[in-house]
């Protein structure tokens, strides 16, 4: 299994506090997603990195924000968790050759009441 | 093939049957497919991949089919097994994407003993 590991695995916080999920890897893999799974919805990309500092929006990337500072670690931060942000995140990572599949991370289960 | 509303498409098999799960995809400029499996409470995992010059390849007990001419993609499970049960979620990468993935809403696959 790639090395990826996702903290914390569970966690309950109130409506307007911030969160912060990491993504921790040991494959020195350049590209990094962070993805929300909601019933009905599948996996939908929040937002990706493709190197240290350089990330960008995927297509649910309003009240997220992120940052890579290393290779190894990438951060999604909840600014002010609402409701709507309760679901599983998954953390994956890709190599560097084109078309290779991603591996993803174990899942954060975040609920936001 | 893809969700309606909150629910997934489901398949219903016998243990030793073969299951042949559907997957539609719209944009035309995808070079590269995947297929994952993901059981409950984890994160996907890598089944088959298959690039846009190929229209099938084979794994162990697995077989993906592309048909570009319609923009359908299917996995085939042979004798399929109690532990395939799971959903299952096809993926693409969009030419020009920057290695994003963009994944189909996934079809529940249960295996009757």
């Amino acid at each position: 299994d790639a090395g990826i590991t996702q903290s914390p695995r569970h966690k309950v916080t109130e409506t307007g506090t911030p969160v912060t999920l990491r993504c921790h890897q040991t494959e020195n893999h350049r590209y990094m997603y962070w993805y929300r799974q909601d019933p009905g919805h599948g996996l939908r990309l929040i937002h990706y990195s493709y190197g240290v500092k350089d990330t960008d929006k995927g297509e649910v990337s309003d009240g997220y924000s992120v940052s890579r500072s290393k290779t190894e670690d990438f951060l999604l931060t909840l600014e002010s968790a609402t409701s709507s942000q309760t679901s599983v995140y998954f953390c994956a990572i890709t190599g560097d050759s084109m078309n290779t599949e991603a591996f993803f991370g174990q899942g954060t289960r975040l609920t936001v009441v | 093939g893809e969700s309606v509303g909150l629910h997934l498409p489901t398949l219903s098999v016998q243990e030793g049957d073969n299951s042949i799960i559907n997957c539609a995809y719209s944009n035309s400029a995808s070079d590269y497919f995947i297929w994952y499996k993901q059981e409950s409470g984890k994160g996907p995992q890598f089944i088959i991949d298959i690039r846009s010059n190929m229209d099938k390849r084979q794994g162990q007990r697995v077989t993906v089919l592309l048909n570009k001419t319609v923009k359908h993609l299917s996995l085939q499970i042979a004798a399929t097994q109690p532990g395939d049960s799971a959903v299952y979620f096809c993926a693409e990468n969009k030419r020009g994407s920057n290695y994003k993935l963009t994944f189909g809403k996934g079809t529940l696959l249960t295996v009757n003993p």
